[in-house]
């Protein structure tokens, strides 16, 4: 069974940074492209980024580039996403989603979803 | 940046009923690279169709998915309590990937 666990969420301060992790089980982590989707409240669902299976190809939404990195570790099944410079734009639900296609590439839909980790930015 | 707009933002219908909903988009979506989420409050969304008509495994033949270019719809034959919940469309066929606003499905 495909189970990704996200954690790291939280409450932080406007500026400052923040690391979320998410950890995938029941499927071959490096056959795949990850992702990372947000949930402001009420709002709906924003693609932040996206990271093939060996690291060479990344993406980023406009809204969080510059500031967020994606990173993964096939050794641990593990997806990260650092976030610096955190805005109370950014506080949101952040789903881990595994690309659908079993690809080199990022193609860009998502068969499988964690429960998401809640940031929350605010003084 | 290609925009969805999804409509209409609450459709209200009764079990048994038949449900359509409409996904716009800005610009052409390459290769009909579009994809249908259902998603529940406290559930992690879940995938009904990709390449604008396929269902994903577990779908049931209940939801199909068409359309191409910039319109696409995905429509429901006959609503069952548990399909009532917001719908996104999503478009994969350019970065950055972008979802529509979502539909509200709520029974009647």
């Amino acid at each position: 069974e495909v189970q990704l666990v996200e954690s790291g969420g939280g409450l932080v301060q406007p500026g400052r940074s923040l690391t979320l992790s998410c950890a995938a089980s029941g499927f071959t982590f490096d056959d795949y492209a990850m992702h990372w989707v947000r949930q402001a409240p009420g709002k709906g669902l924003e693609w932040v980024s996206a990271i093939n299976w060996n690291s060479r190809i990344i993406g980023y939404a406009d809204s969080v580039k510059g500031r967020f990195t994606i990173s993964r570790d096939n050794a641990k099944n593990s997806l990260f996403l650092q976030m610096n410079s955190l805005t109370p734009e950014d506080t949101a639900l952040y789903y881990c989603a595994k690309e659908s296609t079993l690809t080199m590439i990022v193609v860009g839909y998502f068969d499988y979803w964690g429960q998401g980790t809640l940031v929350t930015v605010s003084s | 940046e290609i925009v969805l707009k999804q409509s209409p933002g609450t459709l209200s219908l009764s079990p048994g009923e038949r449900g359509t909903l409409s996904c716009r988009a800005s610009q052409i979506v390459s290769s009909s690279y579009l994809a249908w989420y259902k998603h529940k409050p406290g559930q992690a969304p879940r995938l009904l169709i990709y390449g604008a008509s396929r269902r994903a495994t577990g779908t049931p033949d209940r939801f199909s998915g068409s359309g191409s270019g910039t319109d696409f719809s995905l429509t429901i034959s006959r609503l069952e309590p548990e399909d009532f919940a917001v719908y996104y469309c999503q478009q994969y066929g350019s970065s950055p990937y972008t979802f529509g606003q979502g539909t509200k499905l709520e029974i009647k």
